[in-house]
Order: C-alpha cells, then structure tokens, then sequence
C-alpha cells in the first residue's frame, strides 16, 4: 500500500519561504507523477501543483504560479514542495497526491502537514 | 480553474439515498471521464469512494455510485448509514491541472 509522509510544515511569517518533503514508499515512486494539494482551515480542497514522473512536465495553480516551485529526487523517493513569498492565503494543510495506477485519479497516501503564515 | 459547485449541504435519514451533484464546465467534468468523489471525516485524510466518474476502489461499498451528464456529475449513497456523515468533494481531471468542488456536508439525520 501507498505511503506518503509529508513533513517540513510549521508557523513562517508573511512575505517568508518553507520546503515541504513527501517521502514515499509501498511503490514504484519514480513511475508515478506526483501532486500537492492543500486544504485552507475549515475549507475545501484545492490542488496545487503537479509534476511528472520524470520532472519533465511541471503545472501549477494560479494562485501559486512564480512562488512555489516543485522538484522531486527519485532516488530518495521524495517530492519537494518550495514556496516563497508566502501570504495569509497559503495558510493550509498540505498533502502530497500520487496519479492513481492505470487510470487519472489522485490518491492521497497519508496525513498533511500544516503550514500557517501569521506575523 | 475555478472550483466545481456542489451544494453546501445535504442530509437524508438512515436507509434513504442521497445525491451530491457537481457542477463544472465542457474543461473539466464535461470533457473526461476522469471525475472522482473522496469522503472525508474531519482531521482525517480524503478516502476516494468513486473514480473514473462510477467505478469504485476495492472496499467501497456498493451504496456508492456515481454518474455524469454533461457537465454535472453525481454521487449517490443508498442506505444513508451513519458513518456515512462526512464531508464529500467531487474532483476532474482538466488537461493539466485538476479542480475540486467546494465540498458537501453530508448530514445523517
């Protein structure tokens, strides 16, 4: 079974930067594109970013297109979140998603880590 | 990427069925059959109950269906049990990206 730990949250003030980590295991982590989405306190999901499984294709949301950057290192089977510039409106839980097996789904493999932007 | 509209909320008794609709546009719902439904309990992780618009993973139950027209989907649960009271996002595939609805509170009475 799919496992995604997700670590590197924690308080940062506005305008600061975080690395988010999601070490997976239970599969073949360099076969499978990867995902971040976050959920807002008491609100709904959003995605966030996207990333093949061989870094070559990369897609962000909007609301984080030239902040948040996203890499991945296959042999630790690990993905990265980098976010800078981080406002109010990134305070969220962060989960890291991988593309389900044999078709276009995501599957979130484990807990979140929260990210709170406050001064 | 806007959000997919689902109503806020819905509620049913125990043995009646619910639907939980999902309003999106020809760019995401209307234009792959790549919609899928999580459940999710508060602080918990998001479960997919539904994929690829009505199949469902290994261990849902068969109370969970799910259908499109168009550009709307739906999930039904029959037989409300109240476990089943929980928070309920519909997602679609878009090309390159993927859009969530804003989430139904499922409420069993």
């Amino acid at each position: 079974e799919a496992q995604l730990v997700v670590s590197g949250g924690g308080l940062v003030k506005p305008g600061g930067s975080l690395r988010l980590s999601c070490v997976a295991s239970g599969f073949t982590f360099s076969s499978y594109s990867m995902n971040w989405v976050r959920q807002a306190p008491g609100k709904g999901l959003a995605w966030v970013s996207s990333m093949s499984s061989d870094s070559k294709y990369i897609y962000y949301a909007d609301s984080v297109k030239g902040r948040f950057t996203m890499s991945r290192d296959n042999a630790r089977n690990t993905l990265y979140l980098h976010m800078n510039s981080l406002s109010a409106e990134d305070t969220a839980n962060y989960y890291c998603a991988k593309h389900c097996t044999d078709t276009v789904c995501l599957d979130f493999g484990g807990q979140g880590t929260l990210v709170t932007v406050s001064s | 990427q806007s959000a997919l509209t689902q109503p806020r909320s819905v509620s049913g008794s125990p043995g009646q069925s619910v639907t939980i609709s999902c309003t999106g546009s020809s760019s995401d719902v209307g234009g792959y059959n790549y919609v899928s439904w999580y459940r999710q309990y508060p602080g918990k992780v998001p479960k997919m109950m539904i994929y690829d618009v009505n199949k469902r993973p290994s261990g849902v139950p068969d109370r969970f269906s799910g259908s499109k027209s168009g550009n709307t989907a739906s999930l039904t649960i029959s037989g409300l049990q109240a476990e089943d009271e929980a928070d309920y996002y519909c997602c679609s595939f878009a090309g390159t990206s993927w859009v969530f609805g804003g989430g139904t509170k499922l409420t069993v009475l």
